[in-house]
């Protein structure tokens, strides 16, 4: 039990399609991610959320939208996505504050565009 | 640019020990990361690196020395559970997580 869930854990869409993915977490915690993770690459920093505020945006094409209406939940909306966007993405959650700040991951959502 | 380095894949005998290397080359360092991340399933934290010299939890080590831009991750005893990815993600000065590709480590019998 990590304390960041993820839905849905398994997406198959079409490159018409809209969707969106969910993240929650029950920690408590003031900051939350969204992470690219391809296969045998490193992980992607994509958005950065602080007090439900955007801080941080790593040249993420429009296609994705993120959302975030309060410190526990993020959204990150999805349309006219290309196959090379399919990917494990990853949430997760840190306290934004200093020392380690570790940070707790979600799951993940298994993306697949056709 | 920044980059983290460390093997893609190793292969280790149930009971013996292994050791994962990292190298690392970021703007600044404010702390080194060690996460354990089986597969389908999230990332978990391991370890947390600052200061050089070895910080020990139970089977898992992890070394940094700073001044190399090198880390290690220990496991000793190995078991078939320890079977997983491991990221290494160095911390910059602008705070940003710099992450691995990770090394996807076997456990044979």
């Amino acid at each position: 039990e990590t304390g960041v869930t993820q839905t849905p854990r398994h997406l198959v869409m079409g490159m018409t399609n809209k969707k969106s993915l969910k993240c929650e977490q029950h920690l408590g915690h003031n900051a939350m991610y969204w992470y690219k993770q391809s296969a045998k690459k490193p992980l992607e920093l994509m958005f950065v959320y602080n007090f439900k505020e955007q801080t941080e945006n790593n040249s993420v094409p429009s296609r994705f939208s993120p959302e975030c209406p309060n410190s526990s939940h993020l959204f990150l909306h999805l349309h006219t996505l290309q196959p090379e966007d399919s990917a494990l993405y990853l949430c997760a959650s840190t306290t934004g504050t200093s020392g380690p700040d570790t940070q707790y991951f979600g799951p993940g959502t298994r993306l697949t565009v056709l | 640019g920044q980059n983290i380095d460390q093997p893609t894949e190793m292969t280790a005998t149930e009971g013996a020990i292994v050791q994962i290397n990292c190298t690392y080359q970021t703007s600044g360092f404010n702390g080194l990361f060690w996460y354990q991340q089986h597969a389908g399933e999230a990332p978990t934290f391991l370890s947390y690196n600052v200061l050089d010299g070895l910080e020990e939890k139970g089977r898992f080590s992890s070394f940094l020395s700073r001044s190399k831009g090198y880390s290690y991750l220990l496991l000793k005893e190995l078991q078939m559970k320890d079977s997983a990815s491991y990221l290494c993600a160095v911390r910059d000065s602008n705070y940003q997580l710099i992450w691995g590709a990770g090394t996807k480590l076997i456990i044979k019998p």
